[in-house]
């Protein structure tokens, strides 16, 4: 079954430190890359997606990431952070099927905490 | 964490016709969320469902086109009505923890549209 990983559950990082936050995905043929925060009592808003073309994407909020398709990875960096950036970082993952069934899977989400 | 069951997985529909998901969640929630998910795009936010208030549906989203019920606080319903090949998506329920900053997702719904 497909399924998506987020290894850290809280990253705890001071302001103005860069932070990477994990994310890995079973292997498949095909697969659209996305990365979605979520601020207190909102809901989802994307911050990036890789559909195809070049590996590093840019989002917004100055947000990138990496799709590694060896080691099936789409880690999330950013080179400084900011207060105003804790939240919750949730990796999804669209499994695009040559047979008609796709799928949409969530990681379970990183707390993401920035220290003053 | 909330365990969310959603269904049907997937559905194949004519055209004109509607379909009803089900999202069933194991613990009582107060906010629902009602997404989907078009071929190449981001989620897109359909409507926010709370149990005893009507749902409150986001920019280009009409109630007639996609009623949601929300008749307690485990179960909300959403409705594809008059379907046309445009409404194939995937469409997904989730659910807020009880301070509203973590969301939990349902499995989803892949609908095609014929």
């Amino acid at each position: 079954a497909q399924s998506v990983t987020q290894l850290d559950s809280q990253v705890p990082v001071f302001e103005e430190a860069p932070v990477e936050l994990r994310c890995n995905y079973s292997s498949s043929v095909s697969v659209y890359l996305f990365w979605y925060v979520q601020y207190p009592n909102q809901g989802l808003q994307l911050l990036l997606k890789y559909l195809s073309g070049s590996t590093l994407v840019k989002g917004i909020n100055g947000f990138e990431a990496e799709f590694n398709k060896s080691q099936t990875s789409f880690h999330l960096r950013k080179p400084s952070v900011h207060i105003s950036d804790t939240a919750e970082y949730f990796c999804a993952v669209r499994y695009i099927s040559n047979f008609g069934n796709e799928k949409l899977t969530f990681g379970t989400g990183t707390r993401l905490t920035i220290i003053p | 964490s909330a365990v969310i069951s959603q269904k049907p997985s997937r559905d194949i529909c004519q055209r004109g016709t509607s379909l009803t998901i089900q999202c069933q969640v194991d613990s009582q929630v107060t906010m629902m969320f009602w997404y989907r998910q078009q071929p190449g795009q981001s989620l897109t936010l359909i409507a926010t469902a709370n149990q005893g208030s009507e749902a409150t549906y986001e920019s280009g989203f009409v109630i007639d086109k996609f009623p949601i019920s929300r008749p307690n606080l485990t179960f909300s319903t959403l409705t594809v009505s008059n379907m046309s090949p445009e409404d194939s998506s995937i469409y997904l329920c989730s659910v807020a923890g009880p301070r509203g900053e973590k969301l939990f997702f349902g499995s989803g719904t892949q609908l095609s549209v014929l």
